[in-house]
């Protein structure tokens, strides 16, 4: 059984840029939710997506946007890369849209200079 | 934004030792989760305690849930130097898809 694996583990951007970031959960898993950690704070919802269909949606500007792919994978894309972007975005799976318990990647860390 | 608060924001314990964090919420729950985090990576389920249950334990792990408090602590008995970590209380809602996290409690076990 494979757990969630993130890439690129590290990148860096410059300001203006575009940046896409890839997760595969794991198996068994239809349910795929993005989450943005600040330095030194907890975790902030993205979104969620359920079957190819994004499912919910945080407080995000629509520059953030997602796709998930047939075998369950998915994608978080970042237009106009901001200072503010610089985080870590870690990917979480679970089975069908149940909160009880993700599975998380070890996350990619993003700098924008 | 975010609905958790732990408390208190850092820990240091020696092993041996007990641990306790603290969580406090805002809105009304399904569930309430507790996760560990090391040194910046990825976030490991610990425990999931539901709005209708008051106690829970796993291993050296205790959760409590008051709902009318809206509140909810974590203890980690005997305390070992591989429990240094960050630890989050993620509360489930009763609607929605979003786990909402808080700040996290930086727990440190000193040999």
């Amino acid at each position: 059984e494979t757990g969630v694996t993130q890439s690129p583990t590290h990148l860096i951007k410059t300001r203006g840029q575009q940046v896409t970031l890839r997760c595969s959960s794991q198996s068994g898993h239809n349910t795929v939710s993005w989450y943005q950690q600040a330095l030194g704070q907890g975790p902030q919802f993205i979104f969620q997506y359920y079957r190819e269909e994004e499912n919910g949606r945080g407080n995000f500007p629509p520059r953030f946007s997602g796709l998930q792919f047939p075998n369950y994978s998915s994608e978080l894309n970042v237009n106009a890369l901001e200072l503010d972007d610089s985080a870590l975005y870690l990917c979480a799976s679970s089975l069908d849209t149940d909160l009880g318990g993700l599975f998380f990647g070890e996350g990619s860390r993003l700098t924008v200079l | 934004s975010q609905q958790g608060e732990e408390d208190p924001q850092a820990l240091s314990i020696q092993e041996g030792e007990n641990a306790t964090m603290n969580c406090s919420y805002k809105t009304s729950i399904n569930n309430l989760q507790w996760y560990r985090q090391n040194s910046g990576r990825g976030l490991v389920h610990l425990i999931l305690i539901r709005s209708n249950e008051r106690e829970k334990h796993s291993g050296r792990l205790r959760v409590t849930l008051d709902t009318s408090k809206k509140s909810s602590s974590l203890l980690i008995t005997a305390s070992r130097a591989a429990d240094t970590a960050s630890y989050f209380c993620a509360t489930g809602p009763q609607a929605g898809t979003a786990l909402i996290f808080g700040k996290g409690t930086t727990l440190s076990v000193s040999s």
